[in-house]
């Protein structure tokens, strides 16, 4: 596609329940990255791929934050017994090659209740 | 890790004045990206200026990566300029991942 594309948008989840956040990203762009971002804060780095495999995960907070790219292309970022503190923007973003211009996806507001 | 510092942390302004806002970061980066977020939560990619000196449209941005600092111009500002504008760096420590370290932001709102 032209852009970054992350589904859902919003999701809405009762504590404890599992989520999944997907990443679609751009055409051809070898490196994929997840970020989170509290509310007046900058986003914060969780995740990076290189191709199919996750090359830094240093910033995932916890063994409940998985995410996977079987294919080198879309993501899955996946939260197991999501907490209330979970709740976040999550934003995607994908570059030609590591180190290159980082484009975003519209994000997914999780909101965990 | 390498620190960003963003101001003003909040700026107000009227319609067609303008503005410069600072991004400073203590470490050597190897580029810089100025972002601006919209109210709906998208990061709007502006300027990827490791050094030197660009201009898109009303906008300019200039990054002296010796003295770790880089300013964005702003000029005849527009209700739709309205938002967080964040600096955003790939630290030299930053290992094979080149990730992005970000500042808190600036929020900017342009009063019509």
């Amino acid at each position: 596609g032209a852009g970054v594309s992350q589904t859902p948008s919003n999701k809405v989840t009762e504590k404890g329940k599992y989520v999944e956040l997907r990443c679609d990203p751009i055409s051809g762009h070898t490196a994929l990255y997840w970020y989170r971002q509290s509310l007046g804060q900058g986003p914060e780095f969780l995740i990076y791929f290189q191709g199919t495999g996750a090359a830094d995960d240093s910033g995932l907070p916890n063994d409940r934050f998985f995410a996977v790219r079987p294919e080198g292309s879309v993501s899955t970022l996946k939260i197991q017994r999501t907490e209330r503190g979970d709740s976040a923007m999550y934003l995607c973003a994908s570059s030609y090659d590591r180190g290159s211009e980082a484009f975003f996806g519209q994000g997914t507001r999780l909101t965990v209740v | 890790g390498i620190q960003v510092e963003q101001s003003p942390p909040d700026l107000i302004l009227q319609e067609g004045a303008n503005s410069t806002l600072r991004c400073n970061f203590s470490d050597s980066v190897n580029n810089l990206q100025w972002f601006h977020q919209n109210p709906w939560g998208q990061l709007i990619n502006l300027f990827y200026i490791p050094s030197g000196t660009k201009q898109n449209g009303r906008l300019s941005a200039t990054t002296v990566a010796t003295e770790r600092y880089s300013l964005l111009y702003i000029s005849s500002s527009q209700t739709t300029d309205s938002g967080v504008y964040f600096c955003a760096v790939d630290p030299i420590s930053s290992g094979s991942a080149r990730q992005l370290t970000f500042g808190s932001g600036t929020q900017l709102t342009v009063l019509p």
